[in-house]
């Protein structure tokens, strides 16, 4: 079974960071690009980052470009995002979400549960 | 950049009830990047449509999408209570449309 469990997510004061971690268990994790996708309350979705399978491809929403940082750690079957100069925008529910494809084809099969991030002073 | 619309905002409808929903892009949309999500509160969005009109994975047959180019549908033959839930359509850059809230009446 496909399990996708965020963690780290809290509150932080605008201008701080913050790293959001994945821990990926089911599937083969080096096989699938993986991506974050965030929601903030009461609105939609938006993509934010995608990693390619073996890590050297990754892609940025305009919104987080230069501020985000996507990774993965292969052998801890672990996805990363990490967060610097937040923002009160950047408050949402943050999930990670596995594509279909190595390389990333934006079709999202499995998603976590999320990690709320809330950016406030 | 491709922008996705989704109407109407909100359908108000019946158990046993058709629902057709509607996703245009502002640009012609390779119809194997387009892929339709339910989300019900509290929970993280579900894979329902991908490739416009394939079903994923353990996704009932009332469920079904087509279109081409601009123009894409999500239709749901006949509602079930579980069906009550917000809607999203997405291509491939990521982007997704703003949601459409399908209600009981």
């Amino acid at each position: 079974e496909v399990q996708l469990v965020e963690s780290g997510g809290g509150v932080v004061q605008p201008g701080g960071s913050l790293r959001l971690s994945c821990a990926a268990s089911g599937f083969t994790f080096d096989d699938y690009a993986m991506h974050w996708v965030r929601q903030a309350p009461g609105k939609g979705l938006e993509w934010v980052s995608l990693i390619s399978g073996d890590g050297g491809s990754t892609y940025y929403a305009d919104s987080v470009k230069g501020r985000f940082t996507i990774s993965r750690d292969n052998s801890k079957n672990s996805l990363y995002l990490q967060m610097n100069s937040l923002r009160t925008e950047d408050t949402a529910l943050y999930y990670c979400a596995k594509d279909t494809y190595v390389w990333g084809s934006y079709r999202f099969d499995y998603w976590g549960q999320g990690t709320l991030v809330t950016v406030s002073s | 950049e491709i922008v996705l619309t989704q109407s109407p905002g909100t359908l108000s409808l019946s158990p046993g009830e058709r629902a057709t929903l509607s996703c245009r892009a502002s640009q012609s949309v390779s119809s194997s990047y387009l892929a339709w999500y339910q989300q019900k509160p509290g929970q993280a969005p579900r894979l329902l449509i991908y490739g416009a009109s394939s079903r994923a994975t353990g996704i009932p047959d009332r469920f079904s999408g087509s279109g081409s180019g601009t123009d894409f549908t999500l239709t749901i033959s006949r509602l079930e209570p579980e069906d009550f839930a917000v809607y999203y359509c997405q291509q491939y850059n990521g982007a997704f449309g703003q949601g459409t809230k399908v209600e009981i009446k």
